[in-house]
């Protein structure tokens, strides 16, 4: 079975710092670029950071940027979030979510999506 | 940065009924960059659509998707208590940052 657990979550006071994982099972991990999203209180998804399947290439929302780091072992099937200097707008439900790539060669282009969600961990920062 | 912005807000509907969801692109998107996601109370997001207008794998033909440069569209029939969710449109451009709209809270009554 294809699946995405996260782990890490937990309360955390401003400034501080806490550690996200994703384990992945089920699939090739190493074939799959990676993504974080998050689901603020009453506020919607937010894409957070993506990383390329050997972990070249990392992207982040500008809410995160110097703030967050992604990264992965694909040795061990994990994807990770360091996230630092944690402020209150920070807590969230944290999402891993697989990203599906595939060339569409009928149009002759790439189709993207997130195909495979995990069911989350929960953040709270606050003192 | 591309936003997405989806209306209605919040759509209260009956059993039985179809539900249409926008969502519209500040700038045009790829339709093969356009995807859809349902989320309910409690639960991860579940793909529903990508590529605009192609179903994911288990999803039922009551829910498609169409359009194309800045206006998207999910259309939801012969609506059914468990289609109560909040749904999401998302562009993924040829590179991040990717974007979600505000969503949509869909009711069945």
């Amino acid at each position: 079975e294809v699946q995405l657990v996260e782990s890490g979550g937990g309360l955390i006071q401003p400034g501080g710092s806490l550690r996200l994982s994703c384990a992945a099972s089920g699939f090739v991990f190493s074939g799959h670029q990676m993504n974080w999203v998050r689901e603020a209180p009453g506020r919607g998804l937010e894409w957070l950071s993506f990383i390329s399947d050997s972990g070249h290439f990392t992207y982040y929302t500008d809410s995160v940027e110097g703030r967050f780091t992604i990264s992965r072992d694909n040795a061990k099937n994990s994807l990770y979030l360091q996230m630092n200097s944690l402020r209150a707008e920070d807590t969230a439900v944290y999402y891993c979510a697989r990203q599906q790539n595939y060339y569409d060669s009928v149009a002759s282009n790439w189709v993207v999506y997130m195909d495979v969600w995990g069911k989350g961990t929960t953040v709270t920062v606050s003192s | 940065e591309i936003v997405l912005t989806q209306s209605p807000g919040t759509l209260s509907l009956s059993p039985g009924q179809r539900a249409t969801l926008s969502c519209r692109a500040s700038q045009s998107v790829a339709t093969n960059y356009l995807a859809w996601y349902q989320q309910r109370p409690g639960q991860a997001p579940v793909l529903l659509i990508y590529g605009a207008s192609r179903r994911a794998t288990g999803i039922p033909d009551r829910f498609s998707g169409s359009g194309s440069g800045t206006v998207f569209t999910l259309t939801i029939s012969r609506l059914e208590p468990e289609d109560s969710a909040v749904y999401y449109c998302q562009q993924y451009g040829s590179s991040p940052p990717y974007t979600f709209g505000q969503g949509t809270k869909l009711e069945i009554k």
